[in-house]
């Protein structure tokens, strides 16, 4: 079954840095466009990027433009957000998501349990 | 950017009751449009894509409708699970946009 697993959230302080990761399985990883969603205490979802399946193309939400790289290793099955800059609003749980197929225009068909990203 | 708006943004109900939420994008986004259930502490689940289309393994009771700029998710027999708050979420433009979200709980 499909299965997505985050890691790497943790407290850090304004300005730093941090790095968190998803490990897919049960699914071929390769084929699908991979996103982040992001969810700050008591708020709703926040899209904030996502990769093509060749991970040659990225897109980002205007809030983390330019401070956040999204990025792949398909032989590896891991997708990879690395956050710079960080502010205080950047604390949220951060989750990890499936596309459903080719395309952005697929919703996120399977998601992870997500790890939480306090900045402080 | 596509900004998506919700109604109500809470909602009380009871086991069986029918309910419906309401989502509304503020351009056309033709049927690119999916709802998103989600428990806390827990993932988020896809229920409904492409507006109408109900997502493989999720109940009958919730069904989706509406295109261009108006969308809405009914959940009809309310069961004690579906206590949750919803999401719906725009895959017209590349900049991708969730609702604020409706939280739906016991009346």
């Amino acid at each position: 079954q499909v299965q997505l697993v985050e890691s790497g959230g943790g407290l850090v302080k304004p300005g730093g840095s941090l790095r968190v990761s998803c490990a897919a399985s049960g699914f071929s990883f390769s084929d699908y466009y991979m996103g982040w969603i992001r969810q700050a205490p008591g708020k709703g979802l926040e899209w904030i990027s996502y990769i093509h399946d060749r991970g040659d193309i990225m897109y980002y939400a205007d809030s983390v433009k330019g401070r956040f790289t999204i990025s792949r290793d398909n032989a590896g099955n891991s997708l990879s957000l690395q956050m710079d800059s960080l502010r205080a609003d950047d604390t949220a749980v951060y989750y990890c998501a499936r596309m459903a197929g080719y395309d952005y225009k697929d919703p996120f068909d399977y998601w992870g349990q997500g790890t939480l990203v306090t900045v402080s | 950017d596509i900004q998506m708006t919700q109604s109500p943004s809470s909602l009380s109900a009871s086991v069986g009751d029918t309910v419906s939420i309401t989502c509304r994008a503020s351009q056309s986004i033709g049927n690119y449009l999916h709802w998103y259930q989600h428990k806390p502490g827990e993932a988020p689940k896809l229920l409904i894509y492409a507006a109408s289309n109900l997502q493989s393994g999720v109940p009958s009771r919730f069904s989706g409708s509406g295109s261009v700029t108006d969308f809405t998710l009914t959940i009809s027999s309310l069961q004690p699970e579906d206590f949750a708050t919803y999401y719906c979420q725009q895959s017209y433009s590349s900049a991708l946009t969730f609702g604020p979200g409706t939280k739906l709980d016991f009346k």
